[in-house]
């Protein structure tokens, strides 16, 4: 069975442009959830979706947005990319909330 | 903010067994521990969790003391590629948990050592 894939794997944006990252989740997991990891915060929890619907958010400003697809696909965007959004981008899915797999990560580098 | 603590790092000798401790003294009684790791920039990779009994797997055992207040992660034969972040991780994992996420803390950070 397929993993967690995410494109692109690495991205060089400039302050003020946006961008849009793709997750593709394990075949027949419906949960996906969105993390991003800085070396000062460590992981931190952006947003959860479950069947199309956000069930979760986390701590972040309304510039990270996120949606989900009938196929469990999954983009988070963010507007106005500020030097501090530069992390890796993780995204993690999940069958039944129990377990996480997570992808290899977006790393995004906003110049 | 997370509900764990652990040593921010440990050294381990190739072959030896590994321990990682983690204290989660606030646990409640609907909650699992999990251990999930990271090797160097890559998504991090679930190990194992369980609830009270001890569990094991091929990749660790999981030792969870009898009050729940902390519990240990065992790799019973560490190899260089062992090396990584571990964290510990606590949350309700049940079906009807809508919502949640998993907190990461800082980890420990695990060296083995040739």
């Amino acid at each position: 069975k397929a993993g967690v894939t995410q494109t692109p794997r690495y991205l060089i944006k400039t302050r003020g442009q946006q961008v849009t990252l793709s997750c593709s989740p394990i075949s027949g997991h419906r949960s996906v959830s969105w993390y991003q990891q800085t070396p000062g915060q460590g992981l931190q929890f952006l947003f959860e979706y479950f069947s199309e619907t956000q069930r979760n958010k986390g701590n972040f400003p309304g510039r990270f947005s996120g949606r989900q697809f009938s196929n469990s696909r999954s983009e988070m965007n963010v507007s106005t990319l500020e030097l501090g959004d530069s992390a890796l981008y993780l995204c993690a899915s999940s069958q039944d909330v129990v377990e996480q797999y997570f992808g290899p990560g977006t790393r995004l580098t906003v110049t | 903010d997370a509900k764990t603590t652990q040593p921010p790092s440990m050294d381990c000798a190739e072959g030896r067994a590994a321990n990682l401790p983690c204290n989660h003294s606030t646990i409640s009684g609907n909650e699992y521990v999990y251990w999930y790791r990271q090797i160097h920039s890559q998504g991090p990779q679930y190990i194992i969790h369980g609830l009270k009994n001890n569990e094991t797997n091929e990749m660790a055992s999981l030792i969870i003391t009898e009050d729940r207040k902390s519990s240990t992660l065992i790799l019973p034969h560490a190899t260089l590629r062992d090396t990584a972040v571990y964290y510990c991780i606590v949350r309700v994992a049940q079906r009807s948990d809508y919502g949640q996420n998993f907190v990461f803390g800082p980890g420990t950070r695990l060296s083995v050592l040739p």
